[in-house]
């Protein structure tokens, strides 16, 4: 299957600060990304749908302006979590689907998972 | 009510058993389904499309009924490491996955 790498797959931090997960597709070009939240023994929740060199579409519930997603290429989409609060402590994962190997189905990124205390 | 359904389980077997897990999703419109795999702390993984007319790899089958809005898994000669949480999947549109909760299986010696 298609590669997708996310970075970096474990961190902590401070409340109050930010921080940037990155999502890149290896071999294909992603013109859709999702970014997912997964609290501890509950299901992959939606948070947004990324769309390259547009603006991301969010899910009800979630806080664009906490949440920022940057999708400037195709092959790189971030997810910034701003003033992170302990209750944001998560996993958090990316899929990409699009051109060429990405066409049938999506691609999971390796995931993220944030701690904040 | 949630938009796709699943046992949460744990469904604990013995080596060599079978058994199933079900879903109902409540999109009619829906385009595509899945069966994902995910480890514990580990991203999903696909383990496997589903068909309306059934479809088979290795020891596992899956099955859909888009009629009753239905998608069903069957693992036969269960082994040790099929024990994780088996997640079912439905594509809404454009790759936009809506997940079910998950069943938890365990499989013992």
């Amino acid at each position: 299957g298609a590669v997708v790498s996310q970075h970096p797959s474990r961190v902590i931090c401070k409340s109050g600060t930010s921080v940037k997960i990155e999502c890149r597709s290896l071999d294909f070009q992603a013109t859709t990304m999702f970014w997912y939240r997964q609290f501890p023994k509950q299901s992959l929740m939606l948070m947004a749908t990324s769309n390259e060199g547009s603006k991301a579409t969010y899910e009800q519930g979630v806080e664009k302006d906490k949440f920022l997603i940057n999708h400037a290429s195709l092959t790189l989409s971030t997810l910034t979590v701003t003033s992170a609060h302990p209750e944001d402590s998560s996993f958090y994962i990316c899929s990409a689907s699009g051109t060429g190997k990405g066409n049938t189905e999506a691609f999971f990124g390796q995931g993220t998972r944030l701690t904040v205390v | 009510r949630k938009e796709v359904e699943q046992d949460p389980g744990p469904f604990n077997v013995p080596e060599g058993a079978t058994v199933a897990f079900n879903c109902t999703y409540s999109n009619s419109a829906s385009q595509s389904f899945f069966w994902y795999r995910q480890d514990c702390r580990k991203e999903p993984k696909l383990l496997m499309s589903v068909y309306s007319s059934g479809n088979e790899d290795g020891r596992f089958t899956a099955q859909l009924n888009r009629a009753s809005q239905y998608i069903s898994l069957l693992i036969r000669d269960s082994k040790l490491s099929d024990s994780a949480t088996y997640l079912c999947v439905v594509n809404e549109y454009g790759n936009k996955l809506v997940f079910g909760a998950g069943t938890i299986l365990r499989v013992k010696s």
